[in-house]
């Protein structure tokens, strides 16, 4: 079945620090792929997605281009901030199955000042 | 604020009792999934419902059940609860005529099972 593997945490940063998450999927077809954000006692917020091969998802800031070649879908931005400490979760979504996906374990990010 | 609510926002209740949470989807929206959420975990998809049919369910048992109101609004109902089913509970809403592959995440209920 189809799974996703992100790379563990906690991922501690200093404010301005260049952050990558990486995320590595296995899928039968040609899935959707997402960052979702996850901040203390809340619930997930999309943070950007990519609908097909060599498309990149953008938002605030982060980065992510879906790869096909290599099944990855890594997260990145160039300079973080405290409010970025957050645990970030990598999913997918086969075509068609509108609101299911397949999540990782989460990776916590923590940015110092 | 995705204008998905869920409630109530915590409880607590005792191994082998039932509990029933409950989803008010996004305006528009005709589809909404469960998820299960355990402490440091990713969440775990429990099942779906789409025009108040159920539309695929994942890895949970029969004890897990739910509904879908003709106001697209659902219920999440766990019988014989057990210690493992403490987990934060999420409902999304997604619908046609919005992105396909998008959907919108309530903020949770907290199911402590002691």
């Amino acid at each position: 079945g189809d799974s996703v593997t992100q790379m563990e945490g906690p991922v501690t940063l200093s404010e301005e620090a260049f952050l990558t998450i990486n995320c590595t999927y296995t899928a039968t077809g040609y899935p959707s792929l997402f960052w979702y954000v996850q901040y203390p006692g809340e619930g997930l917020q999309l943070l950007l997605k990519a609908t097909k091969a060599d498309d990149k998802g953008s938002n605030k800031g982060f980065e992510a281009t879906y790869r096909k070649e290599t099944t990855s879908f890594h997260l990145e931005k160039g300079s973080v901030q405290v409010s970025d400490s957050a645990v970030y979760f990598c999913a997918l979504s086969d075509r068609g199955s509108w609101g299911k996906f397949q999540f990782g374990a989460g990776t916590q990010v923590v940015v110092t000042p | 604020e995705t204008g998905v609510t869920q409630s109530p926002t915590h409880l607590i209740k005792t191994r082998g009792q039932q509990v029933t949470l409950r989803c008010s989807s996004q305006s528009g929206h005709n589809t909404v999934s469960w998820y299960q959420q355990a402490l440091g975990q990713g969440p775990q998809f429990i099942f779906q419902y789409y025009r108040e049919e159920e539309n695929g369910r994942g890895n949970f048992p029969p004890r897990f059940s739910g509904l879908q109101f003709p106001n697209y609004s659902s219920e999440l109902n766990v019988n014989a609860l057990e210690l493992d089913d403490s987990a934060l509970y999420l409902c999304a809403s997604s619908g046609t005529g919005y992105s396909p592959t998008e959907a919108f995440f309530g903020q949770g209920t907290r199911l402590t099972v002691v």
